[in-house]
């Protein structure tokens, strides 16, 4: 089955920014989306088709995908982007959907 | 309001069954293909299953296939999970999510909780 690898935690001051990596095989040839959960919340749609905002989602949220990684870049982060990040992707070759493991983010 | 909202969460023993609802509104809810993912305490999300808008297509997780079932009623706007033969591990948050432009969730409800024990 597909597996999709994130790292356990990122950790970056305010002001500054974060990125998260999902990992895949041949990622880039999938579309990847990313969500955002705040502790005792549903999940939030965050990027959608790697790199595309939903309204309502500030700038500072941008995606990238090439090869085996995508990346979920927070520029200038916040106090209030403390949460845990999923990205996800449809296995075509089986119909299911995977989500990666999950990044709690924490802002220093 | 555009929203999904679950129910029938719950204990129950090792072995035995339960049926979650979801009633959604504010959208035309025939138009979209649903799901149901879970999350177990302190755990990740995981999906569980996917339902085509007329219910003559459905996907399982490998963890459910052959105890859960999704079905749907588009004339109540009403979306369902039957989970028979359930786990300690099948204990989770089990949450209804609407599918957008295949396959992304741009909709989630709040969620119900699933504890099974004894």
């Amino acid at each position: 089955s597909y597996v999709l690898t994130q790292p356990p935690s990122v950790s970056v001051a305010p002001g500054k920014t974060a990125r998260i990596s999902c990992g895949g095989n041949s990622i880039g040839s999938k579309s990847v989306h990313w969500y955002q959960q705040k502790p005792g919340q549903a999940p939030v749609l965050l990027i959608y088709y790697d790199s595309d905002r939903p309204s309502g989602i500030p700038e500072r949220f941008s995606g990238s995908n090439s090869g085996n990684t995508a990346t979920l870049t927070i520029s200038r982060v916040e106090a209030g982007d403390e949460a845990d990040y999923y990205c996800q992707v449809w296995n075509s070759s089986i119909d299911h959907v995977v989500f990666g493991g999950g990044t709690k983010l924490t802002v220093l | 309001e555009v929203q999904l909202v679950e129910s029938g969460g719950g204990l129950v023993q090792p072995g035995g069954s339960l049926r979650l609802s979801c009633a959604a509104s504010g959208f035309t809810f025939s138009h979209y293909w649903m799901s149901w993912v879970r999350q177990a305490p302190g755990k990740g999300l995981e999906w569980v299953a996917n339902i085509k808008q007329d219910g003559s297509k459905k996907y399982y997780g490998d963890s459910v296939k052959g105890r859960f079932t999704i079905s749907r009623d588009n004339a109540k706007n009403s979306l369902y999970l039957q989970m028979n033969r359930l786990r300690a591990e099948d204990t989770a948050v089990y949450y209804c999510a609407r599918v957008s432009r295949l396959w992304y969730f741009d909709l989630w409800g709040r969620g119900t909780l699933v504890t099974v024990s004894s």
